[in-house]
């Protein structure tokens, strides 16, 4: 089946670093990435779609230049965290989507102290 | 997208088959029913689609009612690794997917 590899699997930094998290199709074309962030006990919540060459549509209340999401190729997109602080720790998750099914990454525990 | 409708939780016995309901009343015809689910601290796993013919694939099946208004996946012999959080969605094929809260199954030995 479709493989998702999300890198890296579990980040802890200190307050105020910026993070860049790496989503790749492994063995397919992905014309479409999704990113979600999920908090402890609660479902995911879509932050942002991107499209291959274009820039990213965010979801109300997502800020764009606190995350920022760069889809360079079919088979690579990066959501960046900058400047992060506590409130940002949560668990996020991509997805790629060539066609009808989007398969999803492993996730990232992004820890910030 | 159509907002769907789940249990809060279930549980069943292992070995037998787990039946978790959906509803979907509002889903529009262009919109598929999409089953995932979420073992804790992992990304989501494809469980199955479907339009409007009940499917089945190695993991479950998928049974749609005729007016589309419902649907009830189907684990034919529930494990203890099927525990996990299973979310049915309602969307278009592609397009983003709205998770709500889904069905916490627990199987239990």
């Amino acid at each position: 089946g479709a493989v998702v590899s999300q890198h890296p699997s579990r980040v802890i930094c200190k307050s105020g670093t910026s993070v860049k998290i790496e989503c790749r199709s492994l063995d397919f074309q992905a014309t479409t990435m999704f990113w979600y962030r999920q908090f402890p006990k609660k479902s995911l919540m879509l932050m942002a779609t991107s499209n291959e060459g274009s820039k990213a549509t965010y979801e109300q209340g997502v800020e764009k230049d606190k995350f920022l999401i760069n889809h360079a190729s079919l088979t690579l997109s990066t959501l960046t965290v900058t400047s992060a602080h506590p409130e940002d720790s949560s668990f996020y998750i991509c997805s790629a989507s060539a066609g009808l099914l989007q398969h999803f990454g492993d996730g990232t525990r992004l820890s910030i102290l | 997208d159509a907002k769907t409708t789940q249990p809060t939780s279930m549980d069943c016995a292992e070995g037998r088959a787990a039946n978790l309901p959906c509803n979907h009343s509002t889903i529009s015809g262009n919109e598929y029913v999409y089953w995932y689910r979420q073992i804790h601290s992992q990304g989501p796993q494809y469980i199955i689609h479907g339009l409007k013919n009940n499917e089945t694939n190695e993991m479950a099946s998928l049974i749609i009612t005729e007016d589309r208004k419902s649907s009830t996946l189907i684990l034919p012999h529930a494990t203890l690794r099927d525990t996990a959080v299973y979310y049915c969605i309602a969307a278009e094929g592609g397009n983003k997917l709205v998770f709500g809260a889904g069905t916490i199954l627990r199987v239990k030995s």
